[in-house]
């Protein structure tokens, strides 16, 4: 592994269901993130972890939980998908300190039907 | 709240420069960044301003004043493969990123 990845790449999901998309870093970072990206709307900021065992809210996080459970895994869960939740999920991870910058995963795109 | 607001769409042609303008209110400061974004990709991380003035990295330059809330990035000898989305970023004082909608760009031959 080479700095985060992401899985599924694509899924289709039907209303109501469960899902769970994971990201996985090996860079050691403290920080990790979980955007979604719509077109016209840019990259939203759902839920985040500033280090392993903590977890907080960002813009748009209804519908979304979170857990850190390490340093090295996010995973976002979607308890009961609905359409709107069809988007671009990007994982993101940073190293607190210094410039902190955000380095992305390769995304996952999700379509709810 | 963030509100940073950048042009939805640029054209320019192969060994051109583009200068995309990024304006920004944001509840506390802490940097502003550009990351560059193919279609279909992830976004990958191209500069980082945090004091006033200009820094240049390769044929990208990013200018940050901060007391306008204003910033812009530089595409200087541009070529096809710079066709991409650029997205303004601002790091605000609980050190969340807000992200702009982002520019697309497109190089003509």
């Amino acid at each position: 592994i080479a700095g985060i990845t992401q899985a599924p790449t694509s899924q289709i999901l039907a209303a109501g269901r469960r899902m769970t998309l994971r990201c996985t870093q090996d860079m050691r970072h403290n920080a990790m993130y979980w955007y979604r990206q719509d077109l016209g709307l840019g990259l939203r900021l759902i839920h985040y972890s500033n280090t392993a065992g903590t977890t907080g809210k960002g813009e748009v996080p209804d519908g979304y939980s979170v857990s850190r459970a390490n340093t090295d895994d996010f995973p976002l869960t979607l308890a009961s998908a609905v359409p709107s939740q069809t988007s671009v999920y990007f994982c993101a991870s940073s190293e607190a300190g210094g410039p902190d910058t955000q380095y992305f995963g390769p995304g996952t795109r999700l379509t709810v039907l | 709240g963030q509100n940073i607001d950048q042009p939805t769409e640029m054209t320019a042609t192969e060994g051109a420069i583009v200068q995309i303008n990024c304006t920004y209110q944001t509840s506390g400061f802490n940097g502003l960044f550009w990351y560059q974004q193919h279609a279909g990709e992830a976004p990958t991380f191209l500069s980082y301003n945090v004091l006033d003035g200009l820094e240049e990295k390769g044929r990208f330059s990013s200018f940050l004043s901060r007391s306008k809330g204003y910033s812009y990035l530089l595409l200087k000898e541009l070529q096809m493969k710079d066709s991409a989305s650029y997205l303004c970023a601002v790091r605000d004082g609980d050190y969340k990123l807000s992200f702009g909608a982002g520019t697309t760009v497109t190089v003509r031959a």
